[in-house]
C-alpha cells in the first residue's frame, strides 16, 4: 500500500505557540488528505482535510497545507493549548476506494 | 447523530484463542471499515465493505481473521486462532453518502485486544 511518513514522532510546544507536523505520500493518485486526532482511549476523530484540488485550508486555529507536485501536507495549530494535547494522525487515501493510509503519529504536549 | 458503537471495549485472551468483535456504524452509511492500530502506530486498514459486498482485504491476514457483514449494517471482525502480535486496538470506521463530505471516516472508539 502507500507509504505515508509523518514527522516528527513527538512535539513538545508552550501554550500560545505554534505547532507544526509534515506528512509526504507516495501515490501520486492520492486525492484525499485528512488530518485526525486521538485522544487516549478513543478513536481517532477527524479535525480538518484537504483535497488535491485545493492548497491550502483553514478552520479557526487549524490550517492545511498541501503541496501536490512535492507529495507534501502539513497540519499547523495556532495558539496552542493543553487540551490540544493528543496524538495527531495524517493520512492520504488510496486508489481502492476511500480507505486511508495513516502516519505512524505525532505525540503534541501542549505545556502551560 | 449516533456514533459509531463498537464491543467490547476491552478483551484479554490467551494465544490460539478465538475472538470476535462487532461493529454497528452510523445510520446510512454504505462502506464500513475495519482498522488495526498496533501501539504506537497509526491505523492499518484490514478490510472494506462497501454495504455486504468486501472493496479490499488484501491486508487482512485470512488465515486467522474473518469478517462479515451479512445485511449491509453491523459487522463482526473474528481472529481464530489469536497469536500474540494480534494485541492491538481493533477501530470500526464507517463512511457514506450522508456526510458532507462522503470521504469523511467516523470512528468508532475501539476495542483494546491484549492476547497473553
Amino acid at each position: 500500500g502507500e507509504n505515508v511518513e509523518q514527522h516528527p514522532s513527538t512535539l513538545s510546544v508552550q501554550e500560545g505557540d505554534s505547532a507544526v507536523i509534515k506528512c509526504t505520500y507516495s501515490d501520486s493518485a492520492s486525492n484525499y488528505f485528512p488530518w485526525y486526532k486521538q485522544e487516549l482511549g478513543k478513536g481517532p476523530q477527524l479535525i480538518i482535510d484537504i483535497r488535491s484540488n485545493v492548497g491550502e485550508k483553514k478552520d479557526q486555529r487549524i490550517a492545511v497545507t498541501l503541496n501536490k507536485t512535492a507529495k507534501h501536507f502539513s497540519l499547523h495549530i495556532t495558539e496552542t493549548q493543553p487540551e490540544d494535547s493528543a496524538v495527531y494522525f495524517c493520512a492520504a487515501d488510496s486508489n481502492s476506494g476511500y480507505a486511508l493510509n495513516f502516519g505512524k503519529g505525532t505525540s503534541l504536549l501542549v505545556t502551560p | 447523530e449516533a456514533g459509531v458503537a463498537q464491543s467490547p471495549r476491552y478483551k484479554i485472551i490467551e494465544k490460539r484463542q478465538s475472538v470476535a468483535f462487532w461493529c454497528n456504524p452510523i445510520s446510512g452509511h454504505a462502506t464500513l471499515y475495519w482498522y488495526q492500530q498496533i501501539l504506537g502506530q497509526g491505523p492499518k486498514l484490514l478490510i472494506q465493505f462497501q454495504n455486504n459486498g468486501v472493496v479490499d482485504d488484501s491486508q487482512l491476514p485470512k488465515d486467522r481473521f474473518s469478517a462479515e457483514r451479512l445485511k449491509g449494517v453491523d459487522s463482526t471482525l473474528k481472529i481464530q486462532p489469536a497469536k500474540l502480535e494480534d494485541s492491538a486496538v481493533y477501530l470500526c470506521a464507517s463512511s457514506g453518502r450522508t456526510s458532507p463530505n462522503y470521504n469523511e471516516q467516523f470512528f468508532g472508539p475501539g476495542t483494546r485486544l491484549t492476547v497473553l
